[in-house]
C-alpha cells in the first residue's frame, strides 16, 4: 500500500518568514495529494491540494509544488503568521479504493 | 462539499464496555466511507474501509470483531468499538470521499475509556 513520509516532524520560525515542509509517498499510481491543518481536537481542514496533471499550484500565502518522477511533494507558506501555527498533514490517495494515507504530521509553531 | 455529522463529539466508558460512534452524511451519498484512529501527537491512521450494503475492509492489523463496522444505509456509517480498554482511548475520524472533490472529514469523536 501507500506510504507517506513527512519531514520535518517540528518546525519553528519567525513571524513573516517562510515554511516549508516535504512529503514523499511510494505509490506512482497516487493522483491526489491534499495539505492539511489540524488544530487540538478538531477535524484536519484541507488548505491546498494539488493533482498529478499539475506541477504547481498557489492560494495567497500558500503554495504547493508536486514532482511525479520522484515522488515528492512540498507544502510552501510565505510571510508566516502566529496563526498559522497549528500541526500540518500532507496526504496521497494511493491506488486502491481511494483511501487517503497521511504522513506522519509536522507540527509548525510560528514566534511573534 | 459534503456535509459530515459524527456523533458524539466526546464518551466517557467504563472498561468492558462497547461504544458506538455514528458518521451521516447529510448532503451526499456516500457509497464508501472511512474511519481514522489518531492517538495524541501521531498522524491519523486508517482503520477501515466502510461499505455500503456489503463488509467493511480492514486494514492490517485491526480486529474487525473489537471494531464492528455497519454501512446500512447511504448516509449513515457506525463504528462500535468493543468490549473498550484504556489502550482504545483515541480520536475517531470518519471521512467521506467524494470522488474528484476530494474528503469531508466528520468532526471526530474523543473516547475516554476509564
Amino acid at each position: 500500500g501507500e506510504n507517506v513520509e513527512q519531514h520535518p516532524s517540528t518546525l519553528s520560525v519567525q513571524e513573516g518568514d517562510s515554511a516549508v515542509i516535504k512529503c514523499t509517498y511510494s505509490d506512482s499510481a497516487s493522483n491526489y495529494f491534499p495539505w492539511y491543518k489540524q488544530e487540538l481536537g478538531k477535524r484536519p481542514q484541507l488548505i491546498i491540494d494539488i493533482r498529478s496533471n499539475v506541477g504547481e499550484k498557489k492560494d495567497q500565502r500558500i503554495a504547493v509544488t508536486l514532482n511525479k518522477t520522484a515522488k515528492h511533494f512540498s507544502l510552501h507558506i510565505t510571510e508566516t503568521q502566529p496563526e498559522d501555527s497549528a500541526v500540518y498533514f500532507c496526504a496521497a490517495d494511493g491506488a486502491a479504493g481511494n483511501k487517503l494515507t497521511f504522513g506522519g504530521g509536522t507540527r509548525v509553531l510560528v514566534k511573534p | 462539499g459534503a456535509v459530515v455529522s459524527q456523533h458524539p463529539s466526546w464518551v466517557i466508558c467504563k472498561s468492558g464496555t462497547s461504544v458506538k460512534i455514528e458518521c451521516r452524511s447529510l448532503d451526499f451519498q456516500a457509497t464508501t466511507m472511512f474511519w481514522y484512529r489518531q492517538f495524541p501527537k501521531q498522524s491519523l491512521m486508517l482503520m477501515a474501509t466502510s461499505n455500503e450494503g456489503s463488509k467493511a475492509t480492514y486494514e492490517q492489523g485491526v480486529e474487525k470483531d473489537k471494531f464492528l463496522i455497519n454501512h446500512a444505509s447511504l448516509t449513515l456509517s457506525t463504528l462500535t468499538v468493543t468490549s473498550a480498554h484504556p489502550e482504545d482511548s483515541s480520536f475517531y475520524i470518519c471521512s467521506v470521499p467524494q470522488g474528484a472533490g476530494g474528503y469531508t472529514f466528520g468532526s471526530g469523536t474523543r473516547l475516554t475509556v476509564v
